[in-house]
């Protein structure tokens, strides 16, 4: 089935810089969610991209869908400790509304 | 307040013993969803559901069982078949495939 590989596996970021993470598939999907979950706590649904190129930003964080929908980035500028955990992405892989989750990015920041 | 609700947050249970692990939403969600995660890793799919009385096999389901007799309840019970049972178990819904998935706060269980 499909499957996504993200990277880095972790990120370790001085406070006040900018981290990129990735998400690259074999295949073209058909819509890719990310989600954030901090240490000890449960994902929390950050956003979902759908359409060829797609663009979305919040606040300091950027989300990307690929021109071929077969990659995503997640682009934070300013890097607080407040967004230290682990971002996964999430496929759809089927009909039946089958969540893939990724191995996810782990992260974290240094004052 | 609307949401979904995993309890109990821990448990604890002897070796061999089959332990079940409540779900229940308020959201009107038609989706549901079991995953285990292992420390530092990422989750795994056990069984999803989009449907009462219908579900489906995730990744993981051996040793797992599931129903889904009510669109508010998706009960996981984790059988004495599963080998290596610790682990914290996420349960999430969500409207609909498209739409994103609100996860419990989970269940810690411990088995020794």
């Amino acid at each position: 089935g499909q499957q996504v590989m993200q990277i880095p596996q972790y990120q370790h970021v001085q406070e006040g810089e900018d981290f990129t993470t990735y998400c690259n598939s074999s295949t073209t999907l058909s819509n890719i969610q990310w989600y954030k979950q901090r240490p000890g706590g449960h994902p929390v649904f950050l956003i979902q991209l759908v359409k060829s190129g797609e663009v979305k930003k919040q606040k300091r964080l950027t989300f990307q869908f690929g021109e071929a929908k077969k990659n995503s980035s997640l682009h934070i500028t300013a890097t607080q400790t407040t967004d230290v955990g682990t971002y996964f992405c999430v496929l759809t892989t089927d009909s039946w509304g089958k969540l893939q989750f990724g191995a996810g990015t782990q992260v974290v920041v240094t004052p | 307040d609307g949401g979904i609700t995993q309890s109990p947050k821990y448990l604890f249970r002897k070796e061999g013993q089959n332990v079940t692990l409540s779900c229940e939403q308020n959201l009107n969600h038609d989706a549901m969803y079991w995953y285990r995660q292992d420390p530092g890793q990422g989750l795994r799919l056990i069984y999803y559901s989009q449907i009462v009385n219908d579900f489906q096999k995730g990744d993981i389901a051996e040793g797992y069982s599931v129903s889904r007799e009510k669109k508010e309840s998706f009960p996981l019970t984790v059988t004495s078949a599963q080998k290596n049972p610790t682990a914290f178990y996420l349960c999430a819904s969500s409207m609909s495939p498209l739409a994103g998935a609100f996860f419990g706060q989970g269940t810690r269980l411990t088995v020794v």
